[in-house]
């Protein structure tokens, strides 16, 4: 079955540090992997996702990047972390052989930046 | 403005009672989902719902989707402690999963 591994799972950084968030992902191969923030009392954005190893599409601007240097692995990234990015950071992948829709989420990440 | 429009924005019931939160685009959803969340944890994965007046069950959780499918309602029956949490609403809008801002779902024992 599918696993998701988030880390760290709690951060906690001055402003103008970076940032590297990292997500992997057991059970699956070639998985789509979308980055999700969830801000206070507001839904899920999405952020990046990739089809591929090296293919990263933004949905949004914004002051972080994202990469995926193994199948298996992406990271979130920032070089100088702004207030507004604080939030619940999650990856998920498609849940195997189901419906587009239908993901399965790591443990998250939460990020305060002070 | 919000794609898809959750209500309440919380929700505080007494156990044992029955509790429905409500999701609501303008446009006709392909495709609507239900996750849960336990705070500071990840999603999981409830119910999807495609056709027009689908209804599903999972355990004392029901979900509906309207004829028109742009709205739909998740129902808890008999709500317990092991209910609470926040609860999403996701639908396929232009291609990407976008996600209403959550109910949080408190239930008093």
């Amino acid at each position: 079955s599918q696993t998701i591994h988030q880390w760290p799972a709690t951060l906690v950084q001055p402003v103008g540090s970076p940032l590297s968030l990292e997500c992997t992902v057991e059970g699956t191969s070639n998985p789509n992997l979308y980055w999700y923030r969830q801000a206070a009392g507001r839904g899920l954005q999405l952020l990046f996702y990739s089809v591929g190893i090296g293919q990263i599409s933004s949905e949004v601007p914004q002051n972080l990047s994202a990469s995926r240097p193994q199948d298996r692995q992406f990271i979130l990234s920032s070089k100088k972390l702004l207030l507004s990015d604080s939030g619940f950071y999650l990856c998920a992948c498609p849940s195997r052989g189901r419906a587009t829709g239908e993901l399965f989420f790591g443990e998250g990440s939460r990020l305060t930046v002070l | 403005s919000q794609e898809l429009e959750q209500s309440p924005q919380s929700l505080i019931v007494q156990e044992g009672k029955n509790l429905t939160i409500n999701c609501t685009s303008s446009k006709t959803l392909y495709g609507l989902y239900w996750y849960k969340q336990k705070y500071g944890e990840g999603l999981i994965f409830l119910m999807m719902l495609q056709k027009g007046g689908e209804e599903k069950s999972h355990e004392k959780i029901t979900a509906k989707l309207d004829e028109k499918k742009q709205q739909s309602s998740l129902h808890i029956t008999a709500s317990q402690p092991s209910h609470a949490g926040i609860y999403l609403c996701g639908a396929d809008i232009g291609g990407e999963l976008t996600f209403g801002q959550g109910t949080i779902l408190t239930v008093h024992p």
